[in-house]
């Protein structure tokens, strides 16, 4: 079974500074990752994905996660965090061997301070 | 392209009520599926649809019903709402193949009484 885990319910950082989002991760397979942003009810926007290829992964309004194979992680990240990331963060997994099936993080809830 | 649309935005039920939750998109795609979000818990599959006249349950499906008529539409019904069933509603749809985006409507929030 594939699951996703999201230790931090939130994350503060003061605007300017780097931003870390942490995600963990467990399948069978190969896995396919996902980051989704929520803002204040509102739906779920596609960040970034990883399938494979550089570990690197860039993605929309300047954020990037790094695939890491050996500690099955896949941390989001932002070099210099705005007043405007605040907001809810949701890692995603699928399993290579589980078709289309997604499955979420409980989701960590970024504040940046100006 | 309207993308993933949901209606209706909000919606107050008794218990015992029943009613449907709609979702319609206009990318063509083959997938759609139904999440529950609540606080804490991330988003929870209830349904799946792989294409039209074919449906699937997922973690959570107890109470609810779903049919895929069309590509386009995927209704949810609570037959009977009970207020454990009191959560944002979330319809998604993507291309099938597990290397793609889901994309997601709106949200429907749910309150029964």
């Amino acid at each position: 079974a594939q699951s996703v885990a999201q230790p931090e319910d939130q994350v503060n950082v003061a605007e300017g500074n780097p931003l870390t989002v942490k995600c963990t991760y467990s399948v069978s397979g190969n896995p396919y990752l996902f980051w989704y942003v929520q803002y204040p009810n509102r739906g779920l926007q596609f960040l970034l994905k990883y399938i494979t290829g550089d570990n690197l992964v860039k993605g929309s309004y300047g954020f990037e996660a790094e695939f890491n194979k050996s500690q099955t992680s896949f941390h989001l990240k932002k070099p210099s965090a705005l007043v405007s990331d605040s907001a809810l963060y949701f890692c995603a997994v699928r399993d290579s061997a589980a078709g289309n099936k997604l499955t979420f993080g409980g989701g960590t809830r970024v504040l940046v301070k100006p | 392209n309207a993308g993933v649309t949901q209606t209706p935005k909000f919606q107050v039920l008794k218990t015992g009520q029943s009613m449907t939750l709609q979702c319609a998109q206009d990318m063509n795609h083959e997938y759609m599926s139904w999440y529950r979000q609540d606080p804490g818990m991330g988003l929870r599959l209830i349904h799946y649809s792989v294409g039209a006249g074919i449906t699937d349950q997922g973690e959570v499906p107890n109470g609810y019903n779903v049919s895929r008529s069309t590509t386009e539409d995927f209704p949810l019904r609570l037959l009977s709402a009970a207020p454990s069933q009191t959560s944002v509603y979330f319809c998604a749809s993507s291309y099938s193949g597990a290397l793609e985006t889901q994309y997601f409507g709106p949200g429907t929030r749910l309150l029964v009484l």
